[in-house]
């Protein structure tokens, strides 16, 4: 069965510290990772997207890697601010016949960023 | 380029009711999603369309829930009769095909763009 796990399922950091964020998968077969941001009573916004032949991507202060041998990737985020305080959605997905996308879900891991 | 659009943003009924939700897709995206999310959970799909066909519904409590997408646009979900268990948020997404290039799929069709939600409490 196709599963996304993260950890930790919840952090609080202190303003101005960094963090790194987990997600572990066995979704098969892989075409792509996706890293979304979810505010309080919003939906999910996109902050990166990994693909099998990617390594590393940032988008500011985020820096995403992939692992795709361990099926490992993390989200790391850098002096943080009371603005990153959301839950991280670690989305991974196949390519169905048809040319549609499968993403599965992780939990998602929810920061609270203290002043 | 407008967004996914959502209603109603909120909905209260009472157990055993019916309740719909509109969704109308960013334009041009040929595949739909419907989530559900408990608070605190990550989001659950409950059915994806490509255009106006069903890809996946596995996830959907067919004895009550029901969706349709038709013209391969709009798309509604009904809840009938409610239960307490369904209070959560309804997310629906949208994105475009994917893009293959020689020997790859490319990933950066795949972005989900998702609306806002309708949140659902049912008493």
């Amino acid at each position: 069965k196709n599963q996304v796990e993260q950890s930790p399922q919840s952090l609080i950091i202190l303003e101005g510290k960094n963090c790194t964020l987990q997600c572990n998968y066995t979704v098969s077969p892989f075409s792509n990772l996706r890293w979304y941001k979810q505010d309080t009573g919003r939906g999910p916004v996109s902050l990166t997207i990994m693909t099998f032949s990617e390594n590393t991507k940032s988008n500011g202060r985020y820096t995403a890697t992939l692992d795709a041998d361990t099926k490992q990737s993390s989200l790391h985020i850098t002096a943080s601010q009371l603005s990153d305080s959301a839950s991280y959605i670690c989305v991974v997905s196949v390519v169905a016949s048809g040319g549609s996308y499968i993403p599965t879900f992780g939990r998602g891991t929810s920061l609270i960023v203290h002043p | 380029e407008a967004g996914v659009a959502q209603s109603p943003r909120y909905k209260i009924i009472e157990k055993r009711q019916s309740v719909a939700f509109w969704c109308n897709p960013i334009s041009g995206h040929a595949t739909l999603y419907w989530y559900q999310q408990i608070l605190g959970q990550g989001p659950k799909l409950l059915i994806q369309f490509q255009n106006n066909g069903v890809v996946d519904d596995s996830q959907l409590p067919k004895d009550r829930f029901s969706a349709e997408r038709l013209k391969g646009v709009d798309s509604t979900l009904k809840i009938q009769p409610a239960k307490l268990e369904d209070s959560a948020v309804y997310l629906c997404a949208s994105s475009s095909r994917a893009r293959y290039e020689v020997g790859r799929v490319s990933g950066g069709a795949n972005v989900l763009t998702f609306g806002a939600g309708s949140r659902l409490t049912v008493l």
